[in-house]
Formats: structure tokens, sequence, C-alpha cells
């Protein structure tokens, strides 16, 4: 049971390429989650789906588009990066109901010069 | 749209000495959840409180949860320089319930 995986691991841009971080989870949960995590601003979300089929904007959306593919993979993709986008990005996947607790994939760090 | 707020953002403890930190939401929660972050890692799930005014523990880590649903703290007895980490608390709204937002989390350090 691999849980939430994400890739790549490491990354490194150039201001204006643009990539897609991908998520996939194997536990057939309904909502998937994209943050980020910059130093001493703890984990801010940008954007959420809580079902296969609807994504909405979290706290920070600008810049990012996402797309829920299916129920297990929710992708996150940057047009043009700038450098204000380096941080670590974890995909995080939660079920409705009583237990909601969320299960965080490793992380992508993410450097944009 | 809602805000959790954690306090305090870092803390630095001599190993044995207690250590609390404390989360406010703006908004009502259906349930708070607390996560452990080691340096370098991914947010690992602890625990889930559900009810008004619960108390759960787990060896030296003691959860309450706000009779109002709406704050939250995390108190650790005796820390051990095992406890070193970013502690962060989520909870989804009430009304809402699939939105999951996160506190900014307090950045643990035990001295030997």
């Amino acid at each position: 049971n691999a849980g939430v995986t994400q890739t790549p691991k490491f990354q490194v841009l150039k201001t204006g390429q643009s990539m897609t971080l991908q998520c996939a989870q194997d536990m057939n949960h309904n909502s998937m989650y994209w943050y980020r995590q910059d130093p001493g601003m703890g984990l801010r979300l940008i954007y959420y789906s809580a079902s296969e089929g609807t994504t909405d904007k979290g706290e920070v959306p600008n810049g990012y588009n996402v797309s829920r593919l299916n129920k297990r993979e929710f992708s996150l993709r940057l047009e043009s990066a700038a450098p204000s986008q380096t941080s670590v990005y974890f995909c995080a996947s939660s079920d409705l109901g009583r237990h909601t607790e969320a299960f965080f994939g490793q992380g992508t760090r993410l450097t944009v010069v | 749209g809602q805000q959790v707020m954690q306090i305090p953002q870092y803390q630095h403890v001599q190993e044995g000495e207690d250590f609390t930190t404390y989360c406010n939401s703006s908004t009502t929660l259906s349930n708070i959840q607390w996560y452990k972050q080691r340096p370098g890692g991914h947010p690992v799930f602890l625990i889930q409180l559900v009810k008004s005014g619960e108390v759960k523990k787990q060896k030296r880590l003691t959860f309450q949860f706000g009779e109002a649903k709406k704050n939250s703290s995390l108190h650790i007895t005796a820390t051990q320089t095992t406890d070193v980490g970013t502690y962060f608390c989520a909870g989804p709204e009430e009304t809402s319930g699939s939105r999951l937002t996160f506190g900014e989390g307090t950045q643990l350090t035990v001295n030997p």
C-alpha cells in the first residue's frame, strides 16, 4: 500500500518555464489537496478537490492550475514559474465522514531560478 | 474565509520540560486534527478530536478540544529529543466539511 505518491521529489526550473506536479493515492479517498510550505508560513492550501470532478481554490491559488484526472490522481500545474513559487509542495488525501485524517506525500522541493 | 492560528510559532525547551501549543479557529470546526512534521519530512497524523470538550492522551501527549469547537491545545509532558519537530493543528469547517485548513505550526526544539 503506497499511500500518496508525488513526483518529482526535486525540481529546478527557470523563470517562465512550466511544469506539472503529479500526485496519486491508492486509498480510494474522495478529497485531495495541494499545499505549499515556506519557512515559517506553515501549510497553505493552494487548491483542493472534494470529490472526483470538482476543484476549488484555497488560500493561495494564483499562478497555479489543477486537474482532478480521476479519483486517484490530482495534478498541479505551474504555467509560468516565478521565483516566488520556490517552495516545498505537498499533496494530501483524505476521506469524508467521521475519520478525515489527511495522508501526505513525501513532498516536492521546487526551486525557481 | 476560515483562519486557523497557532501560538507560539517557536518553542525552545530543555529536555524534561513541558511544552504546550495552542490552536484557534475563526470558525467552528467539525473536528480538530493534530500532525507532527519532523525536520525534512512530511506531516504525519497524530490524533483527531471530534466532540466538544474532548480530551485524549497518547503517552506523554495530551490533546484537548474546546467547548465551542473553535480551539484546541497539545501538551507534552517531560519533553524528549524525539519530540523535536513542527506540530500543526488542522480542521475542516463544520459547515463545508471538505476544506482542510492548517495552522502555521509550532516548531519545537529540545536541548538535551
